[in-house]
């Protein structure tokens, strides 16, 4: 079956501005994470979904950095006034969530983002 | 605090060499432990897990036990290959949902 889908795969933009990414869980999959990757940096935790509780947003890094789940599925992870320090892999995840919280991560192949 | 800490890499091996890649973690309560690869090109996923302490988790000839009492998840390969190439990134969770992984450890695996 299809797996966890981010989109752009890459995107390149100005100081500044701001972007948005995507990701496309995998159907019925009720957990849905966002992590970013810096160059030899491990993955730092953002933001956590779980079906209709209200969001983890404990690792946003500021208040430029949000996201949202619309209707339990796609999430869109909007970062406002682009810094260069933004640039970094961010990776989209989804698991089975609550009915089995040692069921994996199956992660997305991210998006990169260069902010110039 | 809640820490998963592995060792730095990159490690180069010649292939059929004997693999550990150290991993230990600081976490309250009884945490699941996680390996996950990444391969060059692709996404994060999972290698394997154990979920309380003395598991082994095993998968495509790697190993990790889970050692309460060192707190260590090192993950093991008797004989690694060239196809192992990847990075390696150690995970814990700790009863709720949120994941920490530590900073991976890349692997060169020489012909």
């Amino acid at each position: 079956g299809a797996g966890v889908s981010q989109s752009p795969s890459n995107k390149v933009t100005e100081k500044g501005k701001d972007v948005e990414l995507r990701c496309d869980p995998i159907s019925g999959h009720t957990a849905l994470y966002w992590y970013r990757q810096s160059l030899g940096q491990g993955l730092e935790f953002l933001i956590y979904f779980q079906g209709n509780s209200a969001p983890d947003k404990s690792g946003l890094p500021s208040d430029r950095f949000s996201a949202e789940r619309t209707g339990g599925s796609v999430s869109t992870l909007t970062i406002q006034r682009t810094q260069q320090e933004d640039s970094a892999v961010y990776l989209c995840a989804s698991s089975l969530g609550q009915s089995s919280y040692n069921s994996p991560l199956h992660f997305g192949n991210g998006t990169r983002l260069t902010v110039t | 605090g809640n820490s998963v800490t592995q060792m730095e890499g990159p490690v180069t091996l010649s292939e059929e060499a004997f693999l550990t890649i150290n991993c230990t973690y600081t976490a309250t309560g009884y945490p699941s432990l996680f390996w996950y690869v990444q391969y060059p090109g692709e996404g994060l996923q999972l290698l394997l897990k154990a979920t309380k302490a003395d598991d082994k988790g095993s998968n495509k000839g790697f190993e990790a036990t889970y050692r309460k009492e060192t707190t260590s998840f090192h993950l093991e390969k008797g004989s690694v290959q060239v196809s192992d190439s990847a990075v390696y990134f150690c995970a814990r969770n700790t009863g709720g949902f949120k994941t920490i992984f530590g900073a991976g450890t890349r692997l060169f695996v020489k012909a």
